[in-house]
């Protein structure tokens, strides 16, 4: 099992620009999160998904920042413009929710720098 | 307002058992305590979890107190690979929610 997959996994950008990251959940996870680690506010949710639908984006910063999902095996968290103040690790986790437990399945994250 | 309160830090010699509390005093009847760790540069991985029953698996084993106001993790014989920020985390069971970390404790392992 490969696990949760994230690329790419450092980015270095100009403020300004697109970056679009990318997350494959393990197959077969039928809830996707994406989350947000800086210093200063530590981890952080982002948005969250079920069988693809968004189902909370309470966490998502502003309008710069959005997420899809077109498929089971496939979602993407796209920041236009970029800032320098989303510099961060950005983590994608996968879950399959049976009977009451949630486990997490984390990717390695995605380490965004924008200049 | 946060749900659990962890001390920062912690340190403990390798082999010896490492015991980290969380208080987590406003748990509600259906919130789990759930315990994920992150080494550095890695993503969070899950530990354990509970409801009111002591739990062990092959990684740890969580103490639940009587009123579910507080808890402990234990790892029985620590390793140097066990050094890493472990967070204690309160969520509703029954369903998949996004999880709210805290600042958790920087365990740190001792040669």
């Amino acid at each position: 099992d490969a696990g949760v997959i994230q690329s790419p996994r450092h980015e270095v950008t100009e403020m300004g620009q697109e970056v679009t990251l990318r997350c494959k959940p393990i197959s077969g996870h039928d809830y996707l999160f994406w989350y947000r680690q800086t210093m200063m506010r530590g981890l952080e949710l982002l948005i969250y998904f079920n069988n693809n639908v968004p189902i909370d984006d309470s966490g998502m910063p502003e309008d710069r920042f959005s997420a899809k999902m077109p498929n089971a095996s496939f979602s993407t968290l796209k920041i236009q413009p970029s800032e320098p103040r989303d510099s961060a690790v950005y983590f994608c986790a996968s879950s399959l929710v049976w009977g009451k437990h949630n486990e997490q399945f984390f990717g390695p994250g995605t380490r965004l720098t924008v200049l | 307002d946060a749900k659990t309160t962890q001390p920062p830090s912690m340190d403990c010699a390798e082999g010896r058992a490492a015991n980290l509390p969380c208080n987590h005093s406003t748990i509600s009847g259906n919130e789990y305590v759930y315990w994920y760790r992150q080494i550095h540069s890695q993503g969070p991985q899950y530990i354990i979890h509970g409801l009111k029953n002591n739990e062990t698996n092959e990684m740890a084993s969580l103490i639940i107190t009587e009123d579910r106001k507080s808890s402990t993790l234990i790892l029985p014989h620590a390793t140097l690979r066990d050094t890493a920020v472990y967070y204690c985390i309160v969520t509703p069971g029954g369903g998949a929610d996004g999880l709210t970390f805290g600042k958790g404790t920087h365990l740190i392992i001792q040669p």
